[in-house]
């Protein structure tokens, strides 16, 4: 296991309410994402950290912001959650951006938006 | 700008037969490429990844993919599919010092048949 934790791992929220996901690494790595998976789009970067208060936007980040104020530890939030945004949400780390370098994923947080 | 085609959305052999999986890929810059499979309600887990080394990859589990740079095609293949191999399985691009890391294809499940 690459010491990545995902939390909650399941939640169920209505719309318009706030929603905040955390990730928790355990390997020091400088580099954190957050995708999204929805069926016919693989997986979709939303934000990602290249280093404590560094951070910026991928493809689908409307809608969410993030915040890492420790090397560890990077939150997604979603400011006032749609339908649209029921999806699982993975987190994933990497050390370097060098040729090749292997990105891990999370086990995943499934959010429903009702 | 990158992206990753993976041909067939559902992939349906018989325990002990051939396995192809189908990616192309387009990139404007030489690209490093992965394949990862994700397995019911977990987490992607990397099986193989080109580096500019060698063009064939061996993989976990007995997969293998071939970069064929003239048909920038980076398929995966196993010899003899085994009931275990049921899961989603991901194409990824990426190129070296990109912090934004990885683009993925939209995943072609895999169906093994008794």
């Amino acid at each position: 296991d690459a010491g990545i934790t995902q939390s909650p791992r399941h939640k169920v929220t209505e719309t318009g309410t706030p929603v905040t996901l955390r990730c928790h690494q355990t390997e020091n790595h400088r580099y954190m994402y957050w995708y999204r998976q929805d069926p016919g789009h693989g997986l979709r970067l939303i934000h990602y950290s290249y280093g404590v208060k560094d951070t910026d936007k991928g493809e689908v980040s409307d809608g969410y912001s993030v915040s890492r104020s420790k090397t560890e530890d990077f939150l997604l939030t979603l400011e006032s959650a749609t339908s649209s945004q029921t999806s699982v949400y993975f987190c994933a780390i990497s050390e370097s951006i060098s040729s090749g370098n292997t990105i891990y994923f999370g086990e995943g947080s499934w959010l429903t938006v009702v | 700008a990158q992206s990753v085609t993976q041909l067939g959305s559902h992939v349906s052999v018989s325990e002990g037969a051939l396995v192809l999986l189908r990616c192309n890929y387009s990139s404007s810059v030489p690209p490093y490429l992965f394949w990862y499979v994700q397995y019911p309600n977990q987490g992607l887990q990397l099986l193989l990844k080109y580096t500019s080394a060698a063009t064939l990859v061996k993989g976990i589990n007995g997969f293998e993919a071939e970069f064929k740079k003239s048909e920038t095609s980076f398929h995966l293949t196993k010899p003899s599919a085994h009931m275990s191999d049921a899961a989603e399985y991901f194409c990824a691009v990426s190129y070296s010092g990109s912090a934004r890391q990885l683009t993925f294809g939209s995943g072609t499940q895999l169906t093994v048949l008794p």
